[in-house]
């Protein structure tokens, strides 16, 4: 299958930083990017939808002034939590698509002290 | 928007035996139901997706059934083995935008 890394893997930061996550197709060309925030023992949930070139779509709910994604190649993703607080810290995963499968990322486990 | 259920939220089961987990979904025009198996801390892998064309689709010991009309798809795991223990979640939508069920915990005990 297609391979979609994130790094890091790990980031602790301190309130009220901003921290940046990554997501690269490897061995493939994703115009869309997919990114999702999952709390322990819950399900994904969709963020927003990363289109190479434009501007991100993001779901209702979410701050897109703290939450900034940035789509600037065909293979990179990013996702900048800005103003980091505790209630931020989560598993943050990106996916792609190739084709007509979806792809996850190993994930991103960010954690606010 | 797509709104899917996935049912039951913990499955414990006999190594041997079968799982089936249960999803529906709302919008009739999400054509692409994949099923994905997630360990703790680990990115979700998929493991057998459906196509609002297909009624059913089997590899090996996973298998997955999809009704259009009841608007419901399921997973069947046959002879579970201790390694299929993890979290799976279904999925649905169109154009590759997915909303995901709550995830049901598998359990199989040797």
């Amino acid at each position: 299958g297609a391979v979609v890394s994130q790094h890091p893997s790990w980031v602790i930061c301190k309130s009220g930083t901003s921290v940046k996550i990554e997501c690269r197709s490897l061995d493939f060309q994703a115009t869309t990017m997919f990114w999702y925030r999952q709390f322990p023992k819950q399900s994904l949930m969709l963020m927003a939808t990363s289109n190479e070139g434009s501007k991100a779509t993001y779901e209702q709910g979410v701050e897109k002034d703290k939450f900034l994604i940035n789509h600037a190649s065909l293979t990179l993703s990013t996702l900048t939590v800005t103003s980091a607080h505790p209630e931020d810290s989560s598993f943050y995963i990106c996916s792609a698509k190739k084709v007509d499968t979806i792809y996850f990322g190993e994930g991103s486990w960010l954690t606010v002290v | 928007g797509e709104n899917v259920e996935q049912h039951p939220s913990t499955l414990s089961v006999q190594e041997g035996d079968s799982a089936v987990i249960k999803c529906t979904y709302s919008d009739s025009a999400s054509n692409y139901f994949p099923w994905y198996k997630q360990e703790l801390g680990k990115r979700p892998q998929l493991i057998i997706d459906i196509r609002s064309n297909v009624g059913e689709k089997k590899d090996q010991r996973i298998a997955v059934t999809l009704n259009k009309t009841a608007k419901h798809f399921s997973l069947h795991i046959t002879e579970t083995q201790p390694e299929d223990s993890a979290v799976y979640f279904c999925a649905g939508g169109r154009y590759s935008t997915l909303t995901f069920g709550k995830g049901t915990m598998l359990l199989v005990s040797p």
